[in-house]
């Protein structure tokens, strides 16, 4: 399973308030992502790095900030979370030279 | 940009059989790869096969196996001896092997169900 875990794995929340989901890995890979699920739009990119302080942004990272302090944690944050945003977060890493994305568990969010 | 179409959302397959899920891709790169990810009820995403557009050979894991067509730009995925756990959500994926590139297209899924 590549040793990736989200916390927290489910979240209820208000409009307007701010949630940060973490995804952790134990393999020390250098790539990771977050994408947001939604039905009848696959998996979307929101954010990834690649490397340690070294981000970039997806195709829908409005509304979302990231930050990897550390090779194992990347954080996805959202500022002021809005209904639009209620949808389920994976993270993934690639590993190495397979191009290979491995994924955690999902987080599923909700915005009220 | 590229693109990842599945044209399939859903398909049904009796147990034992096999069934063929569709995916085209857009690119006017030679060089990339391309994956099938499975979903089950439970979300997890689990890689299923993966094809680089260098390789001729069709890639093949167990009961699945692909059909690559790069002129086509066609990836479809087979399963063999279809069984109830392979009942999920499956996703065709591309990635470029251009360097400094480092994005994944997701198409949006096929569902399929597999009956007894």
């Amino acid at each position: 399973d590549a040793g990736i875990t989200q916390s927290p794995r489910h979240k209820v929340t208000e409009t307007g308030t701010p949630v940060t989901l973490r995804c952790h890995q134990t393999e020390n890979h250098r790539y990771m992502y977050w994408y947001r699920q939604d039905p009848g739009h696959g998996l979307r990119l929101i954010h990834y790095s690649y490397g340690v302080k070294d981000t970039d942004k997806g195709e829908v990272s409005d509304g979302y900030s990231v930050s990897r302090s550390k090779t194992e944690d990347f954080l996805l944050t959202l500022e002021s979370a809005t209904s639009s945003q209620t949808s389920v977060y994976f993270c993934a890493i690639r590993a190495g030279g397979t191009y290979e994305q491995y994924f955690g568990p999902g987080t599923r969010l909700t915005v009220t | 940009a590229q693109t990842v179409t599945q044209s399939q959302p859903e398909m049904s397959v009796q147990e034992a059989e096999t069934v063929t899920l569709s995916c085209t891709y857009d690119t006017s790169e030679s060089d990339y790869y391309l994956f099938w990810y499975k979903q089950p009820p439970s979300r997890q995403m689990i890689l299923v096969i993966r094809q680089e557009a260098y390789k001729q050979q069709n890639a093949t894991e167990n009961r699945f196996s692909v059909n690559f067509q790069k002129a086509a730009k066609s990836f479809s995925l087979k399963i063999s001896d279809s069984q109830l756990g392979d009942a999920a959500m499956y996703f065709c994926a591309y990635r470029s092997a251009v360097a400094g590139t480092y994005k994944y297209i997701f198409g949006t899924g096929t569902r399929l169900k597999v009956l007894a």
